[in-house]
């Protein structure tokens, strides 16, 4: 039982071009959902979190928003760069259950020159 | 740099002998993970220890056990290593109420089983 759902396995856009990571969720009572960037051969490295009571929040180039009643989540990326090149991970918090973290399966972004 | 260190990076083990990975954090932070990911999958949680205190997810087999024996370092070990079991294996720490801004991965240490 996958509480958190990547659907698409990769993605693959334009430097300079907007790039739009989906995840969706199950589990209703999770408080907040964060997003970590992963380059092969290294750990994931936070990226960007948004608590359950927002909808919006922005980093530099990086946004992400949340629609609670369609459980579901996305980081936007714009412009985007090859250096973004790398799996994005989207995770949620279970207050349930210590505020252990729970991860999607990942997406792959390339962004091409 | 204040850091969450794995070693070794890469492990070669033979069916059945047990392994063990390391752990170690400079953030002194109280709680400390351990994540098992395989391919194309998402990082799945083993076990974590809160300060002292060992949590086991419920489908964590036994043949994989840990050891904290203080704030800065963390142990893995598998008893006896299946085929199943090879992966990266991902160790992170954080800090209890802070979850929001994320934990801190370590490198990970990528298992092989021959």
């Amino acid at each position: 039982d996958q509480q958190v759902k990547q659907n698409s396995p990769s993605l693959s856009v334009q430097e300079g071009r907007i790039s739009i990571l989906n995840c969706d969720y199950t589990n209703s009572m999770f408080d907040y959902f964060l997003w970590y960037k992963k380059y092969p051969a290294e750990g994931p490295t936070f990226l960007i979190s948004i608590s359950s009571i927002k909808d919006k929040n922005e980093d530099g180039r990086f946004t992400v928003f949340l629609n609670k009643s369609a459980k579901h989540l996305s980081l936007h990326i714009v412009p985007s760069q090859p250096g973004d090149s790398a799996v994005y991970f989207c995770a949620a918090t279970d207050p349930s259950n210590t505020g252990k973290l729970i991860f999607g399966q990942g997406t792959t972004l390339q962004v091409k020159p | 740099d204040a850091m969450v260190i794995q070693n070794p990076r890469y492990q070669v083990t033979q069916f059945g002998k047990p392994v063990t990975l390391s752990c170690s954090q400079t953030l002194n932070h109280n709680v400390m993970y351990w994540y098992q990911q395989k391919s194309s999958q998402a990082p799945k949680l083993l076990f974590h220890y809160y300060d002292k205190d060992f949590n086991n997810e419920a489908d964590t087999p036994d043949n994989f056990q840990s050891r904290r024996p203080n704030t800065s370092f963390c142990f893995l070990d598998i008893r006896s290593p299946g085929l199943g079991d090879a992966a990266m294996y991902l160790c992170a720490t954080s800090r209890a109420g802070t979850e929001y801004y994320g934990y801190t991965f370590g490198s990970g240490t990528r298992l092989t089983v021959v």
